[in-house]
C-alpha cells in the first residue's frame, strides 16, 4: 500500500519553515526520508522506526506519530539547497522489521526561492 | 557520494532488444536492491538480495526481467524483449544488514532507460 504524502508541492522563500506528511493506511515498522534532486539518485535523510524518538539533524527533524500511522518531515529556515523532492519511504510492521524494499509515496516538491 | 555506482548512466535501445544494467554497492554492504521509478513517481520496488540469494521478488518483475547477484558483490538486470513501457529510472541501493533493525538504503545514481 503506497503511503500518501501531503502536500503534493510547496513554494517557500529562504529562511521559512515547511511540514511535509506522509501517512500509511496500513501499520507501519519504519518510515525513511529521502531528498532527490533532478536526475539524481535519491539522498538519505533519516530512518523512523516504530516505538522511536522524533529524530532530526541541524535544520530538518522528523516525527513519527504510531497512532495515526503518519510521520511528518519538518525544515525550518530553509536554504536554496533544501530545494528538491522529498519522498517517504515505508516498511509493514507485519514481519517486525527486516530486507524488504521500501514502498515509497509519490513525492513533495519543495521549491525555496531567494 | 553514496558510493553506489551503477552502469551505463543512460541507455538507449529499439523495442525487442535486451538490455543489462549493472550496480556495484557499497562494498561492505551485503543487501542490494534493485528499484523502478517513472516521472512523477516514487521508486518502485523490484527485487533484492542478500549476498547472492535472491530473497524477493515484486509482482511488477515480470518474466522478461531477471536479476543475478553472482558472488554477493556487484549486481546485474536484464531486461528481455523491451518494450516501451519499461522506459524509466533504474535504481539501485545497497544496505548493511543490521541484523536486528532496518538499516538505511544508500541510492546509486541509477541507469535512465528509454525505449523507442
Amino acid at each position: 500500500q503506497q503511503p500518501v504524502q501531503s502536500p503534493q508541492a510547496v513554494i517557500l522563500r529562504e529562511g521559512e519553515d515547511a511540514v511535509i506528511n506522509c501517512s500509511s493506511s496500513k501499520a507501519l515498522y519504519s518510515v525513511h526520508w529521502y531528498r532527490q534532486k533532478h536526475g539524481e539518485a535519491p539522498v538519505f535523510l533519516m530512518i523512523l522506526l516504530k516505538g522511536g524518538e522524533q529524530k532530526g539533524h541541524e535544520k530538518i527533524s522528523a516525527s513519527f506519530n504510531e497512532k495515526k500511522q503518519q510521520s511528518s518531515l519538518y525544515l525550518t529556515a530553509s536554504q536554496l539547497s533544501y530545494s528538491g523532492t522529498y519522498f517517504c519511504g515505508t516498511e509493514l510492521s507485519y514481519s517486525g522489521g527486516g530486507a524488504d524494499g521500501l514502498t515509497f509515496g509519490k513525492g513533495t516538491h519543495l521549491i525555496i526561492q531567494p | 557520494d553514496t558510493g553506489v555506482s551503477q552502469d551505463p548512466r543512460h541507455k538507449i535501445t529499439k523495442r525487442g532488444q535486451n538490455v543489462t544494467f549493472r550496480c556495484d554497492p557499497i562494498s561492505e554492504h551485503n543487501r542490494l536492491y534493485w528499484y523502478r521509478q517513472t516521472l512523477g513517481q516514487g521508486p518502485e520496488f523490484l527485487t533484492y538480495f542478500q549476498n547472492e540469494a535472491q530473497l524477493e521478488k515484486s509482482r511488477l518483475l515480470s518474466n522478461r526481467f531477471s536479476a543475478e547477484r553472482p558472488k554477493g558483490s556487484f549486481s546485474t538486470l536484464e531486461i528481455q524483449r523491451t518494450e516501451q513501457g519499461d522506459s524509466a529510472m533504474y535504481l539501485c541501493a545497497s544496505s548493511l544488514d543490521g541484523a536486528h533493525q532496518q538499516e538505511t538504503q544508500y541510492f546509486g545514481p541509477g541507469t535512465r532507460l528509454l525505449v523507442l
